[in-house]
Order: structure tokens, then sequence, then C-alpha cells
């Protein structure tokens, strides 16, 4: 069956920069779009990026263009997200997220559903 | 402020219809993106529940079924459950943004 489990999240400094990994298995990682999505406390859900199945696209949300990095290793089933210049609007739940579309493109990529999610990490930046 | 609006909150009592809806625009529904629909359930990760405006994945109950009509969509649940309660999520692609959009949430209540 298909897992996907997020690295360990924790609290950070404003400014500083943090990297958390998607473990993925029970699908041929290769194949398929990632995603992560975040989600502030008690708020709604907020897509951050996407990297394309054969790792030459990528996309961001304009909230993290310029300081987040998206990059995937197909070779060890992998997914990454590389948070730089993190602010204390960046605190949230982030998930990694599958798409259900086979080697998309990376414009169907973003418009196909997310058929499955990971558990997700709590990233809190705060002094 | 989300891009596709939904009502904040909506309720029911156990066996009746409610109907949650997800208004967007122009530059995303409005122009024929796909809707999709997330169940999430307290402290837990959101669940895929209908793709592509009315299509359910393998394991969804078919009280679930949506809908989409101009620049808007709908998620029908009918027969509801207490274990229906959860926080509802509307997702499409933004054209002006170029990227994935999400609703603002819908919070269900089984009365």
């Amino acid at each position: 069956q298909v897992q996907l489990v997020e690295s360990e999240g924790g609290v950070v400094q404003p400014g500083r920069s943090l990297r958390l990994s998607c473990a993925a298995s029970g699908f041929t990682f290769s194949s398929y779009g990632m995603h992560w999505v975040r989600q502030a406390p008690g708020k709604g859900l907020e897509w951050v990026a996407l990297a394309s199945y054969d790792e030459t696209k990528q996309s961001y949300a304009d909230s993290v263009k310029g300081r987040f990095s998206i990059s995937r290793d197909n070779s060890n089933n992998r997914l990454y997200l590389q948070m730089n210049n993190l602010r204390t609007e960046d605190t949230a739940v982030y998930y990694c997220a599958k798409t259900d579309l086979k080697h998309c493109s990376s414009s169907s990529c973003l418009q196909s559903s997310f058929d499955f999610w990971g558990q997700g990490t709590l990233v809190t930046v705060s002094s | 402020q989300s891009v596709l609006t939904q009502p904040p909150s909506v309720s029911g009592a156990p066996g009746q219809r409610v109907t949650i809806s997800c208004t967007g625009s122009s530059s995303n529904i409005g122009i024929g993106y796909d809707v999709h629909w997330y169940q999430q359930l307290p402290g837990t990760a959101p669940k895929l529940l209908i793709f592509d405006n009315n299509n359910r994945p393998s394991g969804v109950p078919d009280r679930f079924s949506g809908s989409r009509s101009g620049a808007s969509a709908s998620l029908a649940i009918t027969g509801l459950q207490a274990e229906d309660e959860a926080d509802y999520y509307c997702q499409s692609y933004d054209s002006s943004l170029s990227g994935v959009i999400f609703g603002g949430g819908t919070k269900l209540t089984v009365l």
C-alpha cells in the first residue's frame, strides 16, 4: 500500500533553514509528481510546491518562491523541501502528497488531485 | 482570503442531506478546471473524497457526490452519519496564479 512518511519537523528561529524529507513506498515513485502542502495551526490547506516525476520541473506558491526549494531523489524514493529564510508565518504542519496522474506535465500535475498524503510534520518558526 | 470560497460551517442531523459549496471565478473553476474534494477528520491528514468534479476513489461511500456548474462546485453528503463530522476542502487550479488553490474549508457538524 502507498505510504508517505515525512521526517520530523521542529522548532527553528526566524531567518534560519530547515530541510524536510518524505519517504515514499508502495508505488512507482519515479512515475508521479509530488507536492508539499501546508496547514497553519487552526487554518486551511495551502499548496506549497510541486516536483515533476522526472525532476525537471518545479512549481511554487508565491508565498514561498525564492525561499523554498523542492527536489526529489528517484533512486531512493524521497522527496525534499529545503526551507530557507524561514518566517513566523511559515509555522504549519507540512504534508507531502502524491498526484494521481502518472507522468503528468507540470501543468496537468497542478490540475490533478492528490490521492495520497503523508501524516504531516509540524514546523514551528519562533524565536 | 482564499481564492475559492466555501461556507465556514454547515450542519445537519443524522440521516439528512447537506451540501457544501465552492465558489470560484473565471480564472479557475469558471474556465473549466476540475474540482477535487478532501475530507479531514480531526487530527488527521486530508483524504481524497471526490476527484475530477464527480468521481469517487474506491472505498468512498456513494453517499458522497460532487458536481460542478459554471464557476462553482458542490459536495453533497446524503444519509449523514456521526463519522462524517470533519473539515471539507475543495481544490482546483488557477491560471492567473499558475498554481493549486484550495477553498478555506467547511466544518461539518452532525447534530
